[in-house]
């Protein structure tokens, strides 16, 4: 199977800049989905295809993805950014889908 | 707008079967995929499978010989079964649209993406 692998955890002070990484085989190949999960809440979708925001997820959400790494980078953070925060993709050669272990978000 | 509500006993016991349903309301079953993903206590987001609306399934691997998802497109609906449930299947159980995106040639992307999630339901196995 195809592993994604993700910090446990990330540290930011607010208004500085969040980057969470999703580690991969060739992950730069692959379409890389992103979610926010609060405590107690379902996943949000707050980027897909490696970049792209759904309607209504605020501009300071970007991603990229490139080489071995995917990389969902937060700006000017703020505490309700505090979260997990999962990647996903679409494994074509064993033809399933994968999340990584996730990555808690903590706002200083 | 379309919205997802699981649906299905807390409790299970060891060795019997889950059952859950998973009710569309806002939007027709057809033309999407449908997820069922759960996440144990804790842990992190598990996929269990998805199912095409045309009735064509894709299960995970760890999980395929007890899994079996289906669809109702009369009401709306599609469903989970899990045989020989052990404690190990205790987990929030959340139903998940897929995505419908289109790319700048106009071409659809993004389909194994969830856009749209239930609120989840927890499933407890003990006996």
């Amino acid at each position: 199977s195809y592993v994604l692998t993700q910090p446990p955890s990330v540290s930011v002070a607010p208004g500085q800049t969040a980057r969470i990484t999703c580690g991969g085989n060739n992950i730069g190949s692959k379409s890389v989905h992103w979610y926010q999960q609060k405590p107690g809440q379902a996943p949000v979708l707050v980027v897909y295809d490696d970049s792209d925001r759904p309607s209504g997820i605020p501009e300071r959400f970007s991603g990229s993805n490139s080489g071995n790494t995917a990389t969902l980078t937060i700006s000017r953070v703020e505490a309700g950014d505090e979260a997990d925060y999962y990647c996903q993709v679409w494994d074509s050669s064993s033809d399933h889908l994968e999340f990584g272990g996730g990555t808690k978000l903590t706002v200083l | 707008q379309v919205q997802l509500q699981e649906s299905g006993p807390g409790l299970v016991k060891p060795s019997e079967t889950l059952s859950l349903t998973c009710t569309v309301s806002g939007g027709s079953i057809s033309s999407y995929y449908w997820s069922w993903i759960r996440q144990p206590p804790g842990k992190g987001l598990e996929w269990i499978g998805y199912i095409y609306y045309s009735g064509s399934t894709n299960y995970n691997p760890s999980l395929k010989s007890r899994v079996t998802i289906s669809v109702d497109t009369s009401k709306n609906q599609f469903s989970l079964k899990l045989s020989s449930v052990t404690a190990a299947d205790t987990a929030v159980y959340y139903c998940a649209k897929g995505a419908e995106y289109y790319d700048s040639s106009g071409g659809r992307t993004a389909w194994d993406a969830f856009d749209i999630w239930g609120q989840g339901t927890m499933v407890t196995v003990s006996s």
